[in-house]
């Protein structure tokens, strides 16, 4: 497909576990983006790519969180020690350009749910 | 004060009646907005990007901006039961950077 791809989709981990969220983005995509949905809320952001480079990852909400892009197409966000409060659904986004007048499309997303 | 703000709904229309959805944001240096669909229990989907002020229309779809006023908005004309989903107004704050600030989203039901 064309799209933006996710895996796995639903992750069930228990409290302190690592888990590795993988984002395969549109092909030819420079820029991809991580977010985190609560429930009932927007996508919140958490870490921004283009090409290889991490060029913002200031929403990442602890030093748990660790993402990476190493050959600037597919990602993984890893999240140690998880703790219930991860529990979200996390979102992978790609655009084609850099620059303010992109358009980001998401993937399906990775449900996570940390018992 | 929120960056980006949405009635978080539920707005209820009839099916055929014009849907009106409304955002309104914190930084005047803003420069790309965005809305999304999403389906319960589904991701967003980029449904209209406008970028000056003024209306841009596509299909039964307006999104209208007012930089003057920080307010964007989303009317959905002949408003059918598929259209019920929650919808995101996104926001580039600007700065030459491509981080996007999302609402809380707006629940449209469309009553057939």
């Amino acid at each position: 497909g064309a799209g933006v791809s996710q895996s796995p989709r639903y992750k069930v981990a228990k409290r302190g576990q690592d888990v590795a969220l993988r984002c395969d983005p549109i092909s030819g995509h420079v820029s991809l983006f991580w977010y985190q949905q609560a429930l009932g809320q927007g996508p919140e952001f958490l870490t921004y790519f283009q090409n290889e480079a991490q060029l913002d990852k200031s929403g990442l909400p602890s030093d748990r969180f660790f993402a990476e892009r190493p050959e600037g197409s597919v990602s993984t966000l890893k999240i140690q020690r998880t703790q219930q409060e991860d529990s979200a659904v996390y979102l992978c986004a790609s655009s084609a350009i850099a620059g303010r007048n992109n358009e980001q499309f998401f993937g399906p997303g990775t449900r996570l749910t940390v018992l | 004060q929120k960056e980006v703000e949405q009635n978080s709904g539920p707005l209820s229309v009839p099916e055929g009646a014009i849907a009106s959805l409304n955002c309104t944001y914190s930084d005047r240096g803003s420069q790309s907005f965005f809305w999304y669909r999403q389906y319960s229990g589904k991701s967003p989907e980029l449904i209209m990007s406008i970028y000056s002020n003024g209306d841009k229309e596509d299909g039964r779809f307006t999104a209208q901006l007012n930089k003057a006023s920080q307010y964007v908005s989303l009317l959905i004309r002949d408003s059918q039961p598929s259209d019920s989903a929650t919808y995101l107004c996104a926001v580039n704050m600007g700065g030459g950077y491509q981080k996007v600030t999302f609402g809380t989203g707006t629940k449209l039901q469309v009553i057939p």
